[in-house]
């Protein structure tokens, strides 16, 4: 398997505009996670899906995110408008529901997101 | 609220030197601590610790978990400038299946 593959690696677009950020999980794995990593804040959750529906999106900064998954193979995370605070790099991990819990999580290797 | 601090935040230290670095947790429905190692790009794995006491090895690097006093550390023996990296414990819930991440530590290992 290729990994978890994300989509653009890099996006610069101007405040306002929609941005879209799309991932491909492990093949088989139950669970997509959502991540923002920025210096002050580290790692942080988004939202998180098990078998393509959304459990946890408490960590959703704002109604401008929103996040889908509309097949076991993609999810996209959708920023509408952007703003300069978006700015960070994002990542989407996956992970697989063994017999003990589910495994760890292997993470894509991230969309760095500019906001100008 | 669920929360994983890591200390120190950064570290430099010179090749051949031992560094120990700390993960201590409040998590809610704890089911298991997850190290890993974050060089330029994506984090990537490197133990995940279920059970107290119990040290997981690798190469260089081990690894082991306290339950009791909820921490973990990761110690990296003769580190070498590979190992500069940033180092991430997250922990695992049962039930919800989150991982929640510290801020990482970052080392930097001179030659």
């Amino acid at each position: 398997d290729a990994g978890v593959i994300q989509s653009p690696r890099h996006e610069v677009t101007e405040m306002g505009q929609e941005v879209t950020l799309r991932c491909k999980p492990i093949s088989g794995h139950d669970y997509l996670f959502w991540y923002r990593q920025t210096m002050m804040r580290g790692l942080e959750l988004l939202i998180y899906f098990n078998n393509n529906v959304p459990i946890d999106d408490s960590g959703m900064p704002e109604d401008r995110f929103s996040a889908k998954m509309p097949n076991a193979s993609f999810s996209t995370l959708k920023i509408q408008p952007s703003e300069p605070r978006d700015s960070a790099v994002y990542f989407c991990a996956s992970s697989l529901d063994g017999l003990l819990g589910n495994t760890e999580a292997f993470f894509g290797q991230g969309t760095r997101l500019t906001v100008v | 609220e669920d929360k994983v601090v890591q200390s120190p935040l950064s570290l430099v230290v010179h090749e051949g030197d031992t560094v120990t670095l700390n993960c201590s947790y409040e998590v809610t429905n704890f089911r298991s601590l997850l190290w890993y190692k974050q060089e330029k790009k994506a984090p990537t794995f490197l133990f995940m610790l279920t059970s107290s006491g119990i040290e997981k090895k690798s190469g260089r690097l081990s690894s082991i978990l306290d339950k009791k006093e909820l921490f973990s550390i990761l110690n990296i023996t003769a580190t070498q400038t590979g190992d500069s990296a940033v180092y991430l414990c997250a922990g695992a819930t049962s039930g919800t299946y989150k991982y929640i991440f510290g801020t990482g530590t970052r080392l930097k290992v001179l030659a």
